[in-house]
């Protein structure tokens, strides 16, 4: 059974810095891409980064470019999110998923989420 | 950034009826496009991908069908666990992958 726990998630204060963690089990992970998605409360969902599964190559939303840094362990099976200059806009729950396949880039497993809180 | 809108927003059906729900794309996306269900305080769930082909475990009442820049969810016959918030999501030339703004259905 496939299982993603992500961990980190807390107060911090504007901006901060925090590190997310997904843990993942039940899959072969150093083959597939894992991506972080996030949904502000009360909100729709907006992806903000991944990372690919060949080459480690990673990508990120305009909204977090240059402030967020997303990674993996394959040896750990761990996917991690290290994140900057945090903003109050950036208070969310974080989820991270794993692509389906890479030609067909559906989100096919989440875990539980996180909430980060950006406030004073 | 390919645009995802949904409609409508709020979506109000009996028990036992069908529900139709719609996404639009600014652009063609094909075919890659997926639906996915979320309940309050829960991840969401990937109920369809590839604009038709059903994930793993989800009933035959859930349908999808489009290509290009018109796609539509259908539910044949609601049950009470199936009123849930639902959001389109396309993965053409990704990344970015783009999400619409969910669509909540509800009981009428």
């Amino acid at each position: 059974e496939v299982q993603l726990l992500e961990s980190g998630g807390g107060l911090v204060q504007p901006g901060g810095s925090l590190r997310l963690s997904c843990a993942a089990s039940g899959f072969r992970f150093s083959n597939y891409a894992m991506t972080w998605v996030r949904q502000a409360p009360g909100k729709g969902l907006e992806w903000v980064s991944v990372i690919r599964d060949s080459d480690g190559g990673t990508y990120y939303a305009d909204s977090v470019k240059g402030r967020f840094t997303i990674s993996r362990d394959n040896s750990q099976n761990t996917l991690y999110l290290q994140m900057s200059s945090l903003r109050a806009e950036d208070t969310a729950v974080y989820y991270c998923a794993k692509v389906l396949v890479v030609v067909a880039a559906a989100l096919d497993h989440w875990g539980q989420g996180t909430l980060v809180t950006v406030s004073s | 950034e390919i645009v995802m809108t949904q409609s409508p927003a709020t979506l109000s059906v009996s028990p036992g009826e069908r529900a139709t729900l719609s996404c639009r794309a600014s652009q063609s996306v094909t075919s890659n496009l997926a639906w996915y269900q979320q309940k309050p305080g829960q991840a969401p769930r990937l109920l369809i991908y590839g604009a038709s082909i059903r994930a793993t475990g989800i009933p035959v009442r859930f349908s999808g069908t489009g290509s290009g820049t018109e796609f539509t969810l259908t539910i044949s016959s609601l049950q009470s666990e199936d009123f849930a918030v639902y959001h389109c999501q396309q993965y053409h030339n990704w990344p970015p992958i783009t999400f619409g703004q969910g669509t909540r259905l509800e009981i009428k």
